[in-house]
């Protein structure tokens, strides 16, 4: 167990939905990632969070974005959903943000458009 | 920019050794290296920071060239726990924070016994 809490564990949606992917960190960890795991594709780092603020930012699409609250968990909002969307989506987290970090990633997030 | 991993799929018998690599176009602070089993969560290997430092984790080694902008990953005597696919990150630190870790596609290991 990593310590890094995702839910749902699976979601089923159809095109043109929005849902909200939700990432609680290990305990004192301030740092936040979310990536896009397909097939084809392999991880595709979306965006990272530290402390609240957004830090870096990969190949997020626009119809995709992300938040860090006080409470330093995070979530990640997709909208106008597509089937090329269908993929697992991990979140990781980090103790603090120097480029030296270890990840540590949660089991993640299957999200399945149909 | 995504790292470039190759090969894309190695299959060994259990006890043969293996080599990943690791190449990116731009210039490298730092080179993470993760392995994946299937149906589960990427799990931390080892960091390597420039400098041509060589880390170990077990039977598992890694190489940094920071000249070259590569790494690769050496893994001796497989096990057959080493299965599943690795994969390289890429960190070009920006001076103001990390900027982002970037993930090549992955190297699938199979080992047979």
């Amino acid at each position: 167990d990593s310590g890094v809490t995702q839910t749902p564990k699976h979601l089923i949606t159809a095109t043109g939905q929005r849902v909200t992917l939700r990432c609680s960190p290990r305990s004192g960890d301030l740092s936040v990632y979310w990536y896009q795991q397909s097939l084809d594709q392999g991880l595709q780092f979306l965006i990272q969070y530290y402390n609240g603020e957004e830090r870096a930012k990969g190949n997020i699409l626009e119809r995709f974005s992300a938040q860090q609250f006080p409470d330093l968990h995070s979530e990640l909002n997709l909208s106008s959903l597509e089937l090329g969307d269908s993929a697992l989506y991990f979140c990781a987290s980090s103790e603090r943000d120097t480029g030296l970090e270890k990840l540590f990633f949660g089991s993640g997030t299957q999200l399945s458009v149909l | 920019q995504q790292p470039v991993q190759s090969p894309q799929a190695v299959i060994l018998r259990e006890g043969e050794d293996a080599v990943i690599n690791c190449s990116s176009s731009k210039a490298l602070y730092s080179v993470h290296w993760y392995r994946q089993k299937h149906g589960e969560a990427p799990v931390f290997l080892m960091i390597l920071l420039k400098g041509g430092e060589q880390k170990g984790h077990e039977k598992i080694s890694a190489s940094f060239n920071e000249k070259k902008q590569q790494s690769s990953l050496y893994l001796t005597a497989s096990q057959l726990s080493y299965s599943g696919t690795y994969f390289c990150g890429t960190d070009m630190y920006s001076g103001g924070g990390a900027d982002g870790l970037t993930f090549g596609k992955g190297t699938h290991l199979i080992i047979q016994p």
